[in-house]
């Protein structure tokens, strides 16, 4: 059965302390791993996808890397609008997402 | 706005009551997803509908869940005989051919259908 973890399960950052979280995988042929955004009370907003090891995107503070069995989501210099959970998800095949349970990342000023 | 919608945003029932959920996705997605989500936890796949027909539905699924999609437009989910276990977020999510999951992975989701079951 696909499985996914995320690490750590909450994380506290001052303003300006850049920290990694982690999402390790156990998927089946893998097809891609997706990271996205949820803020308290609204739906997951997309934020990456990586379809092979070695492969990375960046977004403003965000960079998501790949590696053959973990992803992991790198805020640098995070500012209070960065705090919110952040999930992953890992898809084998057909349309099913397997999320794993985020990690709550809250940054204080 | 053009995004997901969902009705009713909050839903308080009896246990053994029927409660549906109504998602309108986005007006040029063809693709339809439910997924559930309690506290603290990432959300879960329910179900996929491509167009009408409902392609994928999860084994975790009891016979109590229905979702339907009838004209290809909105989709609507039931819970039939509620159970305090059912007490979740549900999260409709919508895709063109071009996004979704097996393209550029990028799913919209709506701000969800919150369920507690007394």
């Amino acid at each position: 059965e696909d499985q996914v973890t995320q690490s750590p399960e909450a994380l506290r950052l001052q303003e300006g302390e850049s920290s990694s979280l982690n999402c390790s995988y156990t998927v089946s042929g893998l097809r891609g791993l997706f990271w996205y955004r949820q803020d308290p009370g609204k739906g997951p907003e997309f934020l990456f996808t990586l379809y092979s090891a070695g492969e990375e995107k960046e977004k403003e503070r965000l960079k998501a890397t790949l590696t053959k069995k973990e992803s992991f989501l790198h805020i640098t210099a995070p500012k209070p609008e960065d705090s919110a959970t952040y999930l992953c998800a890992a898809r084998a095949a057909g349309n099913k997402l397997t999320f794993g349970g985020g990690t709550r990342v809250l940054v204080k000023p | 706005d053009t995004g997901v919608s969902q009705d009713p945003r909050h839903k308080i029932t009896k246990r053994g009551q029927n409660v549906t959920f109504r998602c309108d996705p986005i007006s040029e997605h063809n693709r339809l997803y439910w997924y559930r989500q309690t506290l603290g936890q990432g959300p879960e796949f329910l179900t996929y509908f491509q167009n009408e027909a409902q392609l994928e539905k999860s084994r975790l699924l009891s016979d109590r869940f229905s979702a339907e999609r009838p004209k290809g437009s909105f989709s609507t989910l039931e819970i039939q005989r509620t159970e305090q276990g059912d007490s979740a977020m549900y999260l409709c999510a919508s895709s063109s051919y071009f996004t979704g999951p097996a393209n550029t992975g990028e799913l919209f989701f709506g701000e969800g259908s919150r369920l507690t079951v007394l």
